[in-house]
């Protein structure tokens, strides 16, 4: 079975702080994402990126990047956290053979007080 | 700009009754049509999909209705279970592309 995990399910950050959630996937899969979940909303692509060291802008990118090292490593950076980024972050990767499956992990909830 | 639109937002269903969820879409680009469901505390996951040269695609309980010319393709629940309350998007794609355009979910509740 495909597994994608994440590094923390909750997590409490101050405003201005610098966040890294970390995700990991098993399954030597080329694509990478990071979404946000929030009430309403659905999910919403912030990041992507279709090989190592590779990175492609999602719908609402502003306020974070990313980096991939490692195929298997895909992180979420937010530079300086602000309470509006306070939501559920949720990571995904797929093959290039079937690259409209995405697996998705746990998700991080994150609060920015 | 939304690019796929569902509704309704939530849903309660009675056990044994059938649950409807609609998505629409403009992008005649789309050929890929995903529905994921995702459970509390748990991560959205690959629940059934189709493309559009089929007009219905059934698994189990699960169907999907497609309508090309419409724009629009919905999910069936049929014999709707306390174990199918979960939240459920629906999603498209585009040949050759690995992004999934979402749509906002829809909380559904079945009661016992």
């Amino acid at each position: 079975d495909v597994k994608v995990t994440q590094s923390s399910r909750y997590l409490v950050k101050r405003t201005g702080e610098k966040v890294f959630l970390e995700c990991v996937q098993d399954m030597d899969h080329e694509n990478m994402f990071w979404y946000r979940q929030d009430p309403g909303l659905g999910l919403r692509l912030i990041y992507f990126s279709y090989d190592v060291k590779m990175k492609e802008k999602g719908d609402i990118p502003e306020g974070y990047s990313v980096s991939r090292e490692k195929k298997e490593r895909f992180s979420l950076i937010l530079e300086s956290a602000s309470t509006n980024q306070t939501s559920m972050y949720l990571c995904a990767s797929s093959s290039t053979s079937f690259r409209e499956t995405q697996y998705f992990g746990p998700g991080t909830r994150l609060l920015v007080l | 700009q939304q690019q796929v639109k569902q509704s309704p937002q939530s849903l309660i269903v009675q056990k044994g009754g059938i649950s409807i969820i609609n998505c629409a879409y403009e992008n005649t680009a789309f050929d890929y049509f995903p529905w994921y469901q995702q459970f509390p505390g748990k991560g959205p996951a690959l629940l059934i999909a189709i493309r559009p040269d089929v007009s219905e695609k059934k698994e189990g309980r699960f169907t999907i209705s497609f309508n090309k010319s419409a724009k629009q393709f919905s999910l069936h629940i049929m014999d709707s279970q306390p174990g199918d309350s979960a939240t459920y998007f629906c999603a498209a794609s585009t040949r050759g592309y690995s992004t999934l355009t979402f749509g906002k979910g829809t909380m559904l509740l079945v009661s016992p």
